[in-house]
């Protein structure tokens, strides 16, 4: 099972703001970089955030990262109807020698 | 345009073995780390396994050790996925994925299915 703990699913109008909180441990978020995830419906992942809070050329400044301790967070301002999708946190984690996913936040657009 | 194609997934019986490839093109292959990330139909991510440039440092999930062998040909730009002795909870589609240093994933293919069953 995930390691790391998200909300099951997220909403709002469009042109507002959701957050999707990352919830982890000193292993994992604590002390390594966290990175995001967005799944179009029927599609690969994507890189969204990474190194906590950078952006890949191609990803509007409409999504942001921060990490704070153990928790990571994905914020999104000017919520479009193309953003609904899945939301997944990743980082490594130092005990487990492997990488970790957080159990996925569907966002749903009003 | 950097790429990843993945193939050889299919239908095979518990107990059986099949053998997933990846070629990778548009960049230096040689330089990253790549990895296996799966999902099971309707379920989220899964990390299954990681291998270094060199094929120097490999590690497995827990799910998948001793039964998975990740290797790679970086003369050829291709990484594999070697599984044996699947199971029904092995079914997922299983997608090839560039690291970005350290360690997130830049880049991903769009997915072999592999289904188990009898």
């Amino acid at each position: 099972q995930s390691v790391l703990t998200q909300p099951p699913s997220v909403s709002a109008a469009p042109g507002q703001k959701v957050t999707i909180s990352c919830s982890g441990s000193s292993s994992n978020i604590g002390n390594n970089y966290v990175s995001w995830y967005q799944q179009l419906p029927g599609t690969a992942p994507k890189l969204l955030i990474y190194d906590n809070n950078k952006r890949p050329s191609g990803i509007p400044d409409r999504f942001s990262g921060s990490k704070s301790g153990t928790s990571g967070t994905l914020g999104i301002t000017g919520l479009q109807t193309g953003d609904e999708a899945d939301y997944y946190c990743a980082t490594w984690d130092s005990s487990l020698s492997g990488y970790v996913f957080g159990t996925g936040t569907k966002v749903t657009v009003l | 345009e950097v790429q990843l194609v993945e193939s050889g997934g299919g239908l095979v019986k518990p107990g059986g073995s099949l053998r997933l490839s990846c070629a990778a093109s548009g960049f230096t292959f040689t330089n990253y780390g790549m990895n296996w990330v799966r999902q099971a139909p309707g379920k989220g991510l899964e990390w299954v396994s990681t291998i270094t440039s060199t094929s120097g440092h490999i590690y497995y999930a827990d799910s998948v050790k001793g039964r998975f062998t990740i290797s790679r040909d970086n003369a050829g730009n291709s990484l594999y996925l070697q599984m044996n002795s699947l199971r029904a909870e092995d079914t997922a589609v299983y997608y090839c994925v560039r690291i970005l240093q350290p360690s997130a994933m830049g880049v991903w293919g769009h997915g072999t299915t592999v289904t188990v069953s009898s």
